[in-house]
């Protein structure tokens, strides 16, 4: 069954350092997305990005955040100065055309210290 | 008001109990609906899609009240692998954003 790659699976970082997430999507899906998950809440929606440009955002994605998919196949979320209050695990998740559901990977954990 | 709402639980049942969750959504314009459980420090894995008519797999079974903006989830003959949080989602047609509720653990006792 195709999967939804993540890495690291695990990163820990001091505070104001930069962050890079990595992703590789399901090969044929066209919807990208990046969610965070504090441990013990919901899962909140980052970003979409779809035709190779963010087609939505919420509050929590600030100047602090970008996002990539340089060559086709990788999908990134940078955080650029990172907070404390930014650890969480963040998963990717991609979707295709069609009825179907969104496949997430498997997450990364950020711890901020 | 909340996007997506479920009761979160938990529902501590024996095995081979039935355990129905229910969910509410605010937006109308939520056109795709979904299941998908998530065990501890796991990511979301879809249960299953949830359609207008009803729709059953195997033990599963989900139902949408569009009218109600209302959908559920029946679990029967439930086994202790059942333990886990499950998840309510809403999508919006068009952007494809799926909106999650809080999730409701389930936990299912010898």
């Amino acid at each position: 069954e195709p999967e939804v790659t993540q890495t690291p699976s695990h990163q820990v970082t001091q505070m104001g350092q930069e962050v890079i997430l990595r992703c590789v999507p399901i090969s044929n899906h066209l919807y990208f997305y990046w969610y965070r998950q504090i441990l013990g809440q919901k899962v909140e929606f980052l970003v979409s990005f779809y035709n190779n440009e963010i087609s939505e955002k919420s509050e929590i994605f600030d100047d602090q955040f970008s996002v990539e998919r340089p060559d086709g196949s990788n999908f990134t979320l940078k955080i650029r100065s990172t907070k404390l209050e930014d650890s969480a695990m963040y998963f990717c998740a991609s979707r295709g055309t069609g009825a179907g559901g969104y496949t997430f990977g498997s997450g990364t954990r950020l711890t901020v210290v | 008001r909340k996007e997506v709402e479920q009761d979160p639980g938990p529902f501590n049942v024996p095995e081979g109990a039935t355990v129905a969750f229910n969910c509410t959504y605010s937006n109308s314009a939520s056109q795709s609906f979904f299941w998908y459980r998530q065990d501890c420090r796991k990511e979301p894995k879809l249960l299953m899609s949830v359609y207008s008519s009803g729709n059953e797999d195997g033990r599963f079974t989900a139902q949408l009240n569009r009218a109600s903006q209302y959908i559920s989830l029946l679990i029967r003959d439930s086994k202790l692998s059942d333990s886990a949080t499950y998840l309510c989602v809403a999508s919006k047609g068009g952007s494809y954003i799926p909106t999650f509720g809080r999730g409701t653990s389930l936990i299912v006792h010898p």
